[in-house]
């Protein structure tokens, strides 16, 4: 069973970088047919994919990011640790969200973390 | 605002069947395969209960399945149960690399 554990400070000030580490068990974040997954949910922008990165072969990783995001974000896959983090950088009032990441498998996210709240505030 | 479009809330009484749907475009709902539903109760992780448009992981009970008309995906629940109350959503591939999300239905039961 694939477990991921969060892991990130909840508050973060403004202009700021946000940043997030989830922990997999039950998988490798080097496994060629997965994707490691950052998602937010808030209330007033709903659920939103950010990005994923991925393992493609001989040490080279791919990555994708949401067009809004693009600018400010990076997913980093960490091998020695088993884990992928999240950093947003220039964080506004806006960035406050839950923040998921996930597991991506055949089209779809199918291991969550169970989430972590970060306000941006001064 | 969601990228694809479902209703706020459905409801219905249990044992009665209930359908959410989710809008999109001939650009991601309508071309893609890549459709799946999520059932959400607050403070725990979401978890997947259809995959690929009308697939069910193992695990999940076959009360719950999927389907697809034109741009429109639908998750139906048959015989709901009191533990079915929860938030829904549903995701989809879009092209460029890109993915979306519904803005999620509260399903009650009554």
């Amino acid at each position: 069973q694939v477990q991921l554990q969060q892991s990130g400070p909840g508050l973060v000030k403004p202009s700021q970088t946000l940043s997030l580490t989830c922990a997999i068990s039950g998988d490798s974040v080097s496994g060629n047919t997965v994707s490691w997954n950052w998602i937010r949910q808030s209330p007033s922008r709903g659920l939103e994919w950010l990005g994923r990165t991925f393992y493609r072969s001989r040490s080279e990783w791919s990555y994708e990011y949401a067009v809004s995001m693009k600018s400010r974000i990076t997913i980093s896959p960490d091998t020695s640790k088993n884990q992928f983090s999240l950093h947003v950088n220039s964080v506004i009032p806006d960035d406050t969200a839950v923040y998921y990441c996930a597991r991506g498998s055949a089209g779809a996210l199918d291991f969550w973390g169970r989430g972590t709240l970060v306000a941006v505030s001064s | 605002q969601s990228a694809l479009t479902q209703p706020a809330s459905v409801s219905g009484s249990p044992g009665q069947s209930i359908t959410v749907s989710c809008t999109g475009t001939s650009s991601d709902v309508g071309l893609y395969n890549y459709v799946s539903w999520y059932q959400h109760h607050p403070g725990r992780a979401p978890k997947l209960i259809i995959s690929e448009v009308n697939n069910r992981p193992s695990g999940v009970p076959d009360r719950f399945s999927g389907s697809r008309s034109g741009n429109t995906a639908s998750l139906t629940i048959s015989g709901l149960q009191p533990e079915d109350e929860a938030h829904y959503f549903c995701f989809s591939y879009r092209a460029s690399s890109t993915w979306v999300f519904g803005g999620g239905t509260r399903v009650s039961v009554l």
